[in-house]
């Protein structure tokens, strides 16, 4: 058992590139988040998705998108990059909205 | 607004004394309430969790938070420092206006730091 496993751990992208983070839970959780950690800010949240087809926006979703065409997978891409969105990035999933959610181990990203 | 605040951004105790990380909250209805710690460079890990019930709960790595709902608090606390302990510790909160979807309120986060 895995568990959340995100990829890559670590990526620079220059201003204007995009990407897609990778994260994939395979413990059959119907419920997925995306968060961004800040310095001294604690954790925002992206995006979530309560089950496969099914995504909606947490409090900063500006400049990022997600899909979730399967309950394991919930890739958030970032099309246009910016110094702002320079962050760690954290996956989590649970099995239902009101369980404890796991986190993976985070995904660094530098814009530059 | 909800929120969760974690008044001191670091807290400092010599092993083998006790520790108390601090939490407070502000949400309308019932307080789901979590700990989670966060190694260097890792994600974060569940502690535990208050829903209902015993005001006191117990917790891994010998860790339990009390719940005071007169004072709106959920400090983190542990008999015996260990210096393994020292990490980064949040507090969260579910966010009471968005129904079922488990949408969780952060505090910053506490840096804890054990010294032998």
């Amino acid at each position: 058992n895995a568990g959340v496993t995100q990829t890559p751990k670590f990526r620079i992208l220059k201003i204007g590139q995009s990407m897609t983070l990778q994260c994939t839970q395979d413990m059959n959780h119907n419920y997925m988040y995306w968060y961004r950690q800040d310095p001294g800010m604690g954790l925002k949240l992206i995006y979530y998705s309560v089950g496969a087809g099914i995504t909606d926006k947490g409090e900063v979703p500006n400049g990022y998108n997600v899909s979730r065409s399967t309950t394991e997978d919930f890739p958030l891409r970032l099309e246009l990059a910016a110094p702002s969105q320079t962050s760690v990035y954290f996956c989590a999933s649970s099995y239902k909205g009101l369980e404890t959610q796991y986190f993976g181990p985070g995904t660094r990203l530098l814009v530059l | 607004a909800q929120s969760v605040a974690q008044p001191e951004d670091q807290v400092n105790v010599a092993e083998g004394n006790p520790l108390t990380v601090k939490c407070t909250y502000s949400v309308s209805g019932n307080p789901y309430l979590f700990w989670y710690v966060q190694y260097p460079n890792r994600g974060l890990q569940f502690l535990l969790k208050y829903i209902t019930g015993d005001n006191l709960v117990k917790g891994s790595y010998g860790f339990e938070a009390e719940f005071n709902k007169s004072q709106t608090s959920f400090h983190l606390k542990k008999p015996s420092a260990l210096v393994s302990d020292s990490a980064l510790y949040f507090c969260a909160v579910r966010d009471t206006y968005s129904g079922n979807t488990g949408k969780l309120i952060f505090g910053q986060g506490t840096t804890l730091q054990v010294k032998p």
